[in-house]
């Protein structure tokens, strides 16, 4: 089983829809999680990042469950320009505070 | 401007032929690593260096070295490449921190192709 498990997608969405991706994570010592996106052939660059408490940003609206070991992302009225992969990121405690890569779900908006 | 270079961007070689790729970053960052990202596996940790003369494995170092004789370059070494070092790597600091915390910055990645 991955540490970090997503929907690879692709999800196809029509602009203006609301769109959720979740993400599993097996390490119950993880205590950082991150939301990047990744354009195609680009690197990845940070979203946000996901607080206990939950937290929004805009059109974005970010959760975490540790007792179910899952982090979400909401994206409202969707447009053309949020088509991009999203990648789950979660720290290993244990290991120096390494970073754990989703796969990444990818994210179609359609006109 | 902040960021982080990578060179070359893209390169196709053989078998067996010794290449270095590039990193350099300008943020004062003591944190460095590298990265290959392969389709349907996600991005995984070659090496990272915490700081000068510091170098760790990540989770894939087989077939690759890297060094850091100064805070702001990382080179990554393939001394004989491989078909199976085919992929889209990346080089990326953030400020050393503990938790992970900080952002991660990323260079513009490297598509090596090795014949």
């Amino acid at each position: 089983r991955k540490e970090v498990e997503q929907d690879p997608g692709p999800f196809n969405v029509p602009e203006g829809a609301t769109v959720a991706f979740n993400c599993t994570y097996s390490n119950s010592a993880s205590q950082s999680f991150f939301w990047y996106r990744q354009d195609c052939r680009k690197e990845p660059k940070l979203l946000m990042s996901v607080y206990s408490s939950g937290n929004e940003d805009g059109r974005f609206t970010a959760q975490l469950n540790r007792a179910s070991q899952y982090i979400s992302l909401l994206i409202r009225d969707s447009k053309l320009s949020d088509s991009a992969t999203y990648l789950c990121v979660v720290n290993r405690r244990d290991s120096n505070y390494q970073l754990i890569w989703g796969a990444g779900t990818k994210l179609i908006i359609k006109p | 401007e902040a960021q982080v270079t990578q060179n070359p961007r893209y390169l196709i070689t053989v078998t067996g032929k010794k290449l270095t790729v590039t990193c350099s970053q300008n943020m004062n960052h003591e944190y460095m690593s590298w990265y290959r990202q392969d389709p349907g596996l996600g991005l995984r940790q070659i090496y990272y260096s915490m700081n000068v003369e510091v170098t760790d494995k990540g989770d894939v170092p087989e077939g690759y070295k890297v060094s850091r004789k100064e805070k702001r370059n990382f080179p990554l070494i393939l001394e004989s490449p491989s078909p199976n070092q085919t992929s889209l790597y990346f080089c990326a600091s953030r400020p050393r921190g503990t938790g992970g915390f900080y952002e991660q910055y990323f260079g513009p990645g490297t598509r090596l192709t090795v014949t």
